[in-house]
């Protein structure tokens, strides 16, 4: 069974600065892997698909990477800013397009 | 397009009432997933749907819980009879069958409060 685990769990840092987080899996036998982001008592946005045969994906202040042959994945945050702050989520897809999220990383970015 | 139309957006209702969550996907998509939040548990997938036939329900918490999805624009998650326990906040998401190619789309969810 694929189980997703994402460090740290919470995370707080000053306006500007570049961060990662971290993402794992246990079984490298994955099709892609999607980024979201949480905010509060909201739904959850995509951010970034990477599929399984590209090694990083961008998006604005955001890059993600993938190593599918050590089950991981990190998320970059280049300049962060307050509007930065909300939860991350990594998810793996499975075979039969199913999903499996992490436990997610909640970020607070302090003006 | 308005996305994946979840509602209602919050509800609150009395232990042993019958609860009927629904949700519309985005048009096209040929699959639909029902998600549970919790902050013990994180997001766990309940029951997806392929072309509208139920594939894996294996996440399904007890017989309280069904799911049907009668035609592609429509899914309902049930609850009967609801217990305190259930009070989560329940995410629809729906994706092409290539779903790995272009990503899940996400519901705004439904805020479940069971008294």
């Amino acid at each position: 069974k694929q189980e997703v685990t994402q460090i740290p769990a919470a995370l707080s840092v000053p306006e500007g600065e570049n961060l990662v987080l971290n993402c794992s899996f246990t079984d490298s036998a994955i099709y892609n892997l999607q980024w979201f982001r949480q905010d509060p008592g909201k739904g959850l946005t995509s951010l970034l698909l990477i599929q399984s045969s590209q090694r990083e994906q961008t998006s604005g202040r955001l890059n993600a990477s993938l190593d599918k042959s050590s089950g991981r994945s990190t998320l970059y945050i280049a300049a962060s800013q307050p509007g930065d702050s909300a939860t991350y989520l990594c998810a793996v897809f499975n075979a039969g397009n199913m999903l499996t999220f992490g436990g997610g990383t909640r970020l607070m970015v302090k003006p | 397009d308005a996305g994946v139309i979840q509602s209602p957006r919050h509800e609150v209702t009395e232990m042993g009432q019958e609860v009927t969550l629904r949700c519309k996907p985005i048009s096209g998509h040929n699959s639909l997933f029902w998600y549970r939040q919790t902050m013990m548990r994180g997001l766990e997938l309940l029951i997806y749907f392929n072309n509208n036939v139920p594939i894996d329900d294996s996440g399904m918490p007890e017989d309280r819980f069904s799911a049907k999805m009668p035609n592609a624009s429509f899914s309902t998650l049930k609850i009967q009879p609801s217990e305190p326990r259930d009070s989560a906040v329940y995410f629809c998401a729906s994706s092409s069958i290539a779903g790995a190619i272009h990503g899940y789309t996400f519901g705004s969810g439904t805020r479940l409060t069971v008294v």
